[in-house]
Parts: C-alpha cells; structure tokens; sequence
C-alpha cells in the first residue's frame, strides 16, 4: 500500500525558505504513470496547486508561486522535496504531498496526512 | 486560470436526504473534473474521477455527472459519516485548480 509522508519544519521566518520532503512508501517514484504533487491549503486560499515533478525530472509549477518554487525528486531515497524561497505570512498552511496521475485522469489519487508550516518570527 | 465555482459553500441535510452539489468551470473542460472529500483534520480523499468515475472502494451512493461547465455531485442517501467538506478539481489546464469547498452539515 502506497503511503506519503510529509516532513520538514513547522515553523518559517518570514523571507527563509521553507523546505519539506515527502518520503514515498510501498512503492517508487520512478513511475512513468503518476506525478508528484505538492498541494497547500489555508483558510484564505482554499485549496492551491504548488506544482508538480515527474520521475524525469520534469517540473511543473503554478505561475503565482513559480518565482520562488523548485520541486525535486530523490529516487535512492524514494522522495521528493519542496523548496519555497522568501516566505510571508500569506505562505502558512497545511502542506500535502499527493500522487497525481500522468496518463488519462490527473487526479490527486494518494495524499499524505499534510503538515502545517507557519511564517513567522 | 480556470475559475472553479462551487454552490451552495454549506449545506445542511439529513441522513437518508439526497444532496446535490454542483462546480461550474469558467471555461469548457469537458469531463476533466475530480471531486473530494475531506474530513476536519484529514487529507482530502479522491471519490470521483473525471466526472462520473467512482473510485476504487467508495460507496456507490456517490456519483457525479456533467461536462463542458456543468458539474453535480450527488450522494443519494446521506450517512453521518459523510460530513465533511466536498471539492471540485479542474484538469488538464495548468495551474490545477479547486473549487472552494462545500461543507456538509448534519
């Protein structure tokens, strides 16, 4: 059974960067049929795509936020990273890690449990 | 980016009623719809893919339908356990985007 794992740090001074990792369990991100997504959601944005990377290497990101965004993957620890360059307030939220589909439906099929992350000093 | 409108943003309901929500996309996206369900505290949890799909393991009295704008999701009796708040996504159009929940009351 597939299991995502988000972790990383709680707490981000405002124009730090924020990083958090999701380990992948009960199978590989080197898969030529899913993504790996970040997802972010606070009570002032709803739900918000962060972006995407694909066993390639291949990254996709939402254009609000691609200024400060890199996606990575780390395929001999089975994970992929998130790092988010000069953070504010508006930045803090619960973080999700996600398994998307590649061919056909993109849907976020596999989540992890999410992780609060607050911008503050 | 593809503006995704849900209504109502909460709903009160009954068990045994039927509820009806509907996403309405700002441009066509065919069947190119997924909705969720989260629970206070949880991830979301995918229920119905591309539109009218039910995912592996959920109950069957959930269904969706609709393409073009015009989506409704429908869970034709309602359990206690379906309180929660219900999502709509929007794909293949970069970025992906959510609709801004429904929350489900009993």
């Amino acid at each position: 059974q597939l299991r995502l794992q988000e972790s990383g740090p709680g707490l981000v001074k405002p124009s730090e960067t924020l990083s958090l990792t999701c380990t992948v369990s009960g199978g590989s991100v080197i898969s030529s049929s899913y993504y790996w997504g970040w997802v972010r959601q606070s009570p002032g944005r709803g739900l918000e795509w962060i972006g995407n990377v694909y066993y390639s290497g291949s990254t996709y990101f939402s254009p609000s936020l691609k200024s400060r965004v890199t996606i990575s993957l780390d395929t001999s620890k089975n994970r992929f990273s998130l790092n988010l360059t000069s953070v504010t307030a508006a930045d803090t939220a619960v973080y999700y890690c996600a398994r998307v589909g590649y061919y056909g439906t993109q849907s976020f099929d596999i989540w992890g449990q999410g992780t609060m992350v607050t911008v503050s000093s | 980016d593809i503006q995704m409108t849900q209504s109502p943003s909460s709903l009160s309901a009954s068990v045994g009623d039927r509820v009806t929500i509907t996403c309405q996309a700002s441009q066509d996206i065919s069947n190119y719809l997924n909705w969720y369900q989260q629970k206070p505290g949880k991830a979301p949890k995918l229920l119905i893919y591309d539109a009218s799909n039910l995912e592996t393991g959920v109950p069957s009295r959930f269904s969706g339908s609709g393409s073009g704008t015009d989506f409704t999701f429908t869970i034709s009796s309602l359990q206690p356990e379906d309180i929660a708040t219900y999502f709509c996504q929007q794909y293949p159009n970069l970025p992906y985007t959510f609709g801004q929940g429904t929350k489900l009351e009993i």
